[in-house]
C-alpha cells in the first residue's frame, strides 16, 4: 500500500461527458502529480502541484484541469470525453522533504472507459 | 528534454534465467534514473534509482542496475528470475532541476516461464 488514495477505481461514461477524478496523497507529501497511461501513448505526465500551486504541466489537453485542495487532496476534471480519453489515470505524491530524488509514490489508477 | 528509451515491448525469461531489461536515456545534464515495476492492477513501485552516486545500484526484489555514461545506459538485471517478478517494468528520467517530474520510458512487460 502506497499511502496514496484514488478514487473512483472504475468510471464508466459517455462521450460528451466530464468527470472528476480524486486523489489523497501520502501523509505529509505536499506534491501531487497526475500520469494517463493508455496503450497507445503509454505513461504520459499530465500535470504537477505542489502545495497547492501548479509546478509542471505536461500533454495534458485543454478539456483537462486539475487543482489542488488546501487540504493537499487534488482533482482532475476531464471534461467533453473522447472515446480517446479512456485510459487508466494514475496520481502519484514526493517525499515532503525531497528537493528531487524522483521517488514517487503511486495510487492504484482510476480506471476510465468512455463509450 | 530528457527521454528514455526501453528496448524490447515484451521479454520472456525461463524460472532460474538471467533477466536482463534495457534502458538506453538522453540527457543533455546528468541525469536522475529509475526503474519501476507495476504489477497488474497495480500503481507503480520504485525499484531502484540512480541519483549521481554508486553507477551500481541495488534495489528492491534482487534488481540491480548500472549506470554507464558511455553507453548512456541503465539496463535492469535480476541473477535468476522468479515467478513473481513477472510485472511490467518501467525505466524513467527526472531532470536533476525539474522538480520531480518523471518521463518514462515505452515499459516492458517481464513473462516468467517454467
Amino acid at each position: 500500500d502506497s499511502g496514496v488514495t484514488q478514487t473512483p477505481k472504475h468510471l464508466i461514461t459517455a462521450t460528451g461527458q466530464r468527470v472528476t477524478l480524486r486523489c489523497s496523497p501520502r501523509s505529509g507529501d505536499l506534491s501531487v502529480y497526475w500520469y494517463q497511461q493508455s496503450l497507445d501513448q503509454g505513461l504520459q505526465f499530465l500535470i504537477q502541484y505542489y502545495n497547492g500551486e501548479e509546478r509542471a504541466k505536461g500533454n495534458i489537453l485543454e478539456r483537462f484541469s486539475a487543482q489542488q485542495f488546501p487540504d493537499l487532496h487534488s482533482e482532475l476534471n476531464l471534461s467533453s470525453l473522447e472515446l480517446g480519453d479512456s485510459a487508466l489515470y494514475f496520481c502519484a505524491s514526493s517525499l515532503r522533504t525531497s528537493a528531487n530524488t524522483g521517488e514517487l509514490f503511486f495510487g492504484e489508477g482510476s480506471r476510465l472507459t468512455v463509450l | 528534454a530528457q527521454s528514455v528509451t526501453q528496448l524490447g515491448s515484451h521479454v520472456s525469461v525461463s524460472e532460474g534465467a538471467l533477466v536482463l531489461l534495457r534502458c538506453n536515456y538522453s540527457s543533455s545534464v546528468p541525469p536522475y534514473l529509475f526503474w519501476y515495476v507495476q504489477y497488474p492492477n497495480q500503481g507503480l513501485q520504485l525499484l531502484l534509482k540512480y541519483t549521481s552516486a554508486a553507477t551500481l545500484v541495488k534495489g528492491i526484489n534482487g534488481f540491480e542496475a548500472e549506470f554507464k555514461k558511455s553507453e548512456t545506459s541503465f539496463h535492469l538485471t535480476k541473477p535468476s528470475a522468479h515467478m513473481s517478478d513477472a510485472a511490467e517494468y518501467f525505466c524513467a528520467v527526472s531532470d536533476p532541476g525539474g522538480g520531480n517530474k518523471l518521463t518514462f520510458g515505452t515499459g516492458t512487460q517481464l513473462k516468467v516461464e517454467l
